[in-house]
């Protein structure tokens, strides 16, 4: 089983450059997250999504867009990157028992915007 | 303010010391209080998790809510090298609501 498996790990982008952070989940979970974390500001909630076809905002969803066509995939795109997007991403599951039974989370993605 | 404050450290004790990790928050709303440990370099993952106030045990690891005082602590007795991470404090309103994380505090704990 290999739970949140997120791509690349590590990425460099021009500012200005778009791309796409990708995340997939073999736990048959409805619910899947993006949280970006930085130095000193703990995780930062970015979008989420209940279902699929599902997807709302969480607390700093600025530049970032999200959409979630299958369970198992949660894309999130950069539109146009910007240095103070540098950070280190995580995609988050968690099953529909809500919270208190934990969040698995991927290895995450080193993002550097130059 | 930050909804939810917590010490960055870094914290580095012995090997077999008592440690305490700690937390406060503004919302008093919050009603579920979980701890994270992160290893380097990946994902957090679920350590404690607390409703209400209270104590919970689990072998080495207590974890205490006091609601009226906004304060949530993590303690870990007889702390081993294998310990070292960074904990994040986590809570919410409600079991289905997203949590709010605070910034994570680095041990390490020298043999």
């Amino acid at each position: 089983n290999a739970g949140v498996t997120q791509t690349p790990k590590f990425q460099v982008l021009k500012t200005g450059q778009s791309m796409t952070l990708q995340c997939a989940q073999d736990m048959n979970h409805e619910y899947m997250s993006w949280y970006r974390q930085d130095p000193g500001m703990g995780l930062r909630l970015i979008h989420y999504s209940v279902g699929a076809g599902i997807t709302d905002q969480g607390e700093v969803p600025n530049g970032y867009n999200v959409s979630r066509s299958t369970t198992e995939d949660f894309p999130l795109r950069l539109l146009s990157a910007a240095p103070s997007q540098t950070s280190v991403y995580f995609c988050a599951t968690r099953s529909g028992q809500g919270i208190s039974y934990g969040y698995t989370f991927g290895s995450g993605t080193r993002l550097t915007v130059v | 303010q930050k909804e939810v404050e917590q010490d960055p450290g870094p914290l580095s004790v012995p090997e077999g010391a008592i440690v305490s990790l700690n937390c406060t928050y503004s919302n008093s709303a919050f009603q579920y209080f979980m701890w994270y440990r992160q290893y380097s370099r990946k994902g957090p993952e679920l350590l404690m998790y607390t409703y209400s106030s209270g104590n919970k045990e689990d072998g080495r690891f207590t974890a205490q809510v006091d609601k009226s005082s906004k304060y949530i602590s993590l303690f870990i007795r007889d702390s081993q090298p294998s310990d070292s991470a960074t904990y994040l404090c986590a809570m919410s309103v409600n079991n289905n609501n997203d949590m709010r994380f605070g910034a994570g505090t680095r041990l390490t704990v020298k043999p």
